[in-house]
């Protein structure tokens, strides 16, 4: 069974600009989470998407946002990028809203 | 809000055992997780306590205290590749879940 997967793995963007991150979803998990983790830091919860719908929301600034698709893959979406958003972008899914959250390896974000 | 204190670094040998605390701060929570961290690499879930008491999955275990706001992750008979990070994560519900800064072990021969 394949794992969650994320791309692009790595990417660089400047100050002010945008991005999208995708994750896919196990199969058959149905719920998707995104958390930051800044360089040397724990996790931060951003996002929770659950059958196409923003479930729940971290301390993130509106300029976060995401989508999850009728497959239930997602994007998660960062406007205005600040040099402080540079982190590693980790997408986690789980069979429904009760059950472990299983994580994808990550997309490295670097803003300059 | 919540919050989670662990050791920021625990070193033990090869073959030895190892504990690695947690103890948190919440006003409630349906359970503790576990989660491994390779250096470069995705959290790997390892533990889950929605009870109090020991769960135990091979060389790891994991143990809750709700009255004492306190859990633990035992490794047994440790191998070079348990060198990682080590994070702690209460559920608090609604899926958020709130990890605390992690304890890097390193395992040395």
């Amino acid at each position: 069974e394949a794992g969650v997967t994320q791309s692009p793995t790595h990417l660089i963007k400047t100050r002010g600009q945008q991005v999208t991150l995708r994750c896919s979803p196990i199969s058959g998990h149905t719920s998707v989470y995104w958390y930051q983790q800044a360089l040397g830091l724990g996790l931060q919860f951003l996002l929770w998407y659950d059958e196409g719908e923003e479930r729940n929301r971290g301390n993130f600034p509106p300029r976060f946002s995401g989508r999850q698709f009728p497959n239930y893959s997602s994007e998660l979406n960062v406007n205005a990028l600040e040099l402080e958003d540079s982190a590693l972008y980790l997408c986690a899914s789980s069979r429904d809203s009760q059950e472990t959250q299983y994580f994808g390896p990550g997309t490295r974000l670097l803003v300059l | 809000g919540q919050s989670l204190e662990q050791p920021s670094e625990v070193t033990a040998v090869e073959g030895a055992i190892v504990q690695i605390n947690c103890t948190y701060q919440t006003s409630g929570f349906y359970g503790l997780s576990w989660y491994q961290q390779h250096d470069g690499g995705a959290p790997t879930f390892l533990s889950y306590n929605a009870l109090d008491g020991l769960e135990e999955t091979g060389r790891f275990s994991s143990f809750l205290s709700r009255s004492d706001s306190y859990g633990y992750l035992l490794l047994q008979e440790l191998q070079m590749k348990d060198s990682a990070s080590y994070f702690c994560a209460l559920d608090t519900g609604r899926r958020a879940l709130t990890f605390g800064s992690g304890t890097r072990l390193q395992v040395q021969p």
